[in-house]
């Protein structure tokens, strides 16, 4: 089952960091956690992935527990653009990724 | 650079009626998906191409869907026999090479197809 846990939906206000959870207590050794995010009326777009260890880019920080049952994707500085419907994906080594409904992230002026 | 292309942006049909779907990957990109996203839902695998390797076409939801890929680039998705419960926005993305579905994949805009 290649199923993640995401809350529906968050809110944030603009300029400050946001905390996007995600479980998924039956991964195995081998699964990466890949984040995508998708912007209204548009396709979804890559935004980090990781395997074990913390993970950052220019986009985000990903932090992986300890056990690997779950992660955060973190937003340093939400802004306006972020506004979008984020993905936690878990993929189970050679399978295409599986996207759930993410949860939509609102942030306010 | 020129990223993921599709065409055409939206389509509207007849039930019953035959539909291609055209995607463009970014150039050099060996590894091509499509997946469909229905309103309010998440994505939906539909199909993946690796180079000249068979296609995995686990996602399909019927056989009236089928997709092929010529010269290794281009890809057309065609539903036949459209059906009401095919309106959905058609997603297709591209990834370099093969390390098959681990690697980030660019998607396109989309299609949004309506079956009256």
């Amino acid at each position: 089952d290649a199923k993640t846990t995401q809350p529906n939906s968050m809110e944030s206000n603009e300029e400050e960091p946001v905390h996007l959870p995600c479980n998924h207590s039956t991964i195995s050794g081998t699964d990466y956690i890949h984040w995508y995010r998708q912007l209204p009326s548009q396709g979804p777009e890559y935004v980090i992935h990781g395997l074990t260890s913390n993970v950052n880019n220019r986009m985000a920080s990903l932090a992986i527990a300890e056990d690997r049952k779950s992660s955060t994707l973190i937003l340093h500085r939400a802004t306006l653009r972020d506004a979008a419907v984020y993905y936690c994906i878990r993929q189970l080594g050679n399978t295409p990724l599986v996207f759930g409904k993410g949860t939509r992230l609102s942030v306010i002026a | 650079g020129a990223g993921v292309s599709q065409s055409p942006s939206n389509k509207v049909t007849e039930k019953g009626k035959d539909v291609e779907l055209r995607c463009d990957p970014i150039s050099g990109h060996t590894a091509l998906y499509w997946y469909r996203q229905s309103l309010g839902q998440g994505l939906e695998f539909l199909i993946y191409f690796q180079g000249n390797s068979a296609p995995d076409k686990s996602g399909l939801p019927s056989d009236r869907f089928s997709a092929e890929r010529t010269g290794g680039s281009v890809s057309t998705l065609t539903i036949q026999r459209t059906q009401q419960e095919d309106s959905a926005v058609y997603l297709c993305a591209s990834s370099l090479a093969g390390r098959a579905y681990q690697e980030t994949q660019y998607f396109g805009p989309g299609t949004r197809l309506l079956v009256l």
